[in-house]
């Protein structure tokens, strides 16, 4: 058991650019979730996956972010034309099957659009 | 609209001084309460899951608890080590994602 990893840890960008995280979960776990964390609040719920299907989405995620599970691995998380308010952490987590419904989170990828 | 509400937003205890974090949630159809920890720069790492009113469960210096409305952290006997943010969640009924509260910011001086 590695832990869910995420890269970068540190991305800046400038207002309009596009910008593509990526995240690998524990290897057995077919559940995947991107959230997102802006500073002394708690994570928002983006997106989530069984696999390589997407079956749920935030009302709040605008067209411009995207986000993908190729063969149901590793996931990416794209944000186009990033405007200064998509400054946050994002944080990636998996599950596995079962009962057992212990999320594990990555350290997250800090963001920070200039 | 589901809301998970936490009290008080920071605590500053110290070291061997006793307290409780309090989560309030209003979620139509609560299927468990999570407890999580997070230290600054890293993601958050699961604590406990609660599942029904009266149920509790400990680790350590914490134990967390569940009533039909709220669910209090209780931390014993506090260390600095315990210093963190802690969050708590629930969990919509037929939902995958975790709503989670805005977090309650513990200092513990030696």
């Amino acid at each position: 058991d590695t832990g869910v990893s995420q890269n970068p840890r540190h991305k800046i960008t400038k207002r309009g650019q596009n910008v593509t995280f990526r995240c690998d979960p524990i290897s057995e776990h077919n559940r995947l979730y991107w959230y997102r964390q802006t500073l002394g609040q708690g994570p928002e719920f983006l997106t989530y996956f069984q696999n390589e299907a997407q079956l749920e989405k935030s009302r709040l995620l605008s067209d411009r972010f995207s986000a993908e599970r190729p063969k149901g691995s590793f996931s990416t998380l794209e944000i186009q034309r990033t405007e200064q308010g998509d400054s946050a952490m994002y944080l990636c987590a998996s599950l596995g099957t079962g009962g057992n419904e212990k999320l594990f989170f990555g350290s997250g990828t800090q963001l920070s659009v200039l | 609209e589901d809301q998970v509400t936490q009290s008080p937003e920071a605590l500053r205890l110290q070291e061997g001084e006793s307290s409780s974090l309090n989560c309030s949630y209003t979620v139509s159809g609560l299927r468990g309460l999570f407890w999580y920890r997070q230290d600054p720069g890293k993601g958050p790492e699961f604590l406990f899951t609660l599942y029904s009113a009266g149920e509790e469960k400990e680790k350590e210096r914490l134990k967390a608890t569940l009533t039909k409305k709220e669910s209090f952290l209780h931390i014993t006997a506090p260390k600095p080590e315990d210093s963190a943010t802690y969050l708590c969640a629930g969990q919509i009924q037929g939902a995958q994602k975790l709503v989670f509260g805005q977090g309650t910011r513990l200092t513990i001086n030696p």
